[in-house]
């Protein structure tokens, strides 16, 4: 049974510092691994996906990584700001079941 | 606006009523998925449902069960309502092979 995992748990930064959150999962057997912010009281928003065969996608500030064959993930924000604040979960495809979720690492960015 | 779509935004209802949660998507997408979202903010899987096979994960009560009218609806049912079902619920759909897209959820309160 996969099981996912995200350190921190909680996060706090000031404006502008580079950050890095930390994605691992059990079993590397994955299809693909998605990365979604959810803002309080909201849906899920995805901000990136990675297939097996890919190391690493970008959009904007943000960059993702993978490591199959050690089961990790990395999530690095340059230069956060404030609107970054919020909590952003990792989750897996296995390739023979459905997306499965980390419990989120909470962002706080303050000014 | 293409999107997974979810009504109502807010349930509040009794125990023991029977409630039905419906999802719309008109991404084209051919599997479609009900999430559930706990106090502790961990979301589990509950059904997915393409239009050849339903899987549904076997800590589901029987009180919940999917129906899908077509491909771009899949509804959640909830029978006699419980305390403990309350929640918050997301619909999410995919095409396959490629990340998940989610609706906004449907928080339901049960007094």
């Amino acid at each position: 049974k996969q099981e996912v995992t995200q350190i921190p748990a909680a996060l706090s930064v000031p404006e502008g510092e580079n950050l890095v959150l930390n994605c691992s999962f059990t079993d590397s057997a994955i299809y693909n691994l998605q990365w979604f912010r959810q803002d309080p009281g909201k849906g899920l928003t995805s901000l990136l996906l990675i297939q097996s065969s890919q190391r690493e996608q970008t959009s904007g500030r943000l960059n993702a990584s993978l490591d199959k064959s050690s089961g990790r993930s990395t999530l690095y924000i340059a230069a956060s700001q404030p609107g970054d604040s919020a909590t952003y979960l990792c989750a897996v495809r296995p390739g023979y079941s459905t997306l499965t979720f980390g419990k989120g690492t909470m962002l706080l960015v303050s000014p | 606006d293409t999107a997974v779509s979810q009504t109502p935004k807010y349930l509040v209802t009794q125990m023991g009523n029977d409630k039905s949660i419906k999802c719309e998507q008109n991404l084209g997408h051919d599997t479609m998925y009900w999430y559930k979202q706990d106090s502790k903010k961990f979301l589990k899987i509950m059904f997915s449902y393409n239009n050849k096979e339903l899987i549904i994960n076997e800590t589901v009560p029987n009180r919940f069960s999917p129906k899908s009218p077509d491909k771009a609806h899949l509804n959640l049912h909830i029978n006699s309502l419980e305390l403990g079902d309350s929640a918050v619920y997301f619909c999410a759909s995919n095409k396959q092979g490629e990340g998940y897209t989610f609706g906004s959820g449907t928080r339901l309160t049960v007094v």
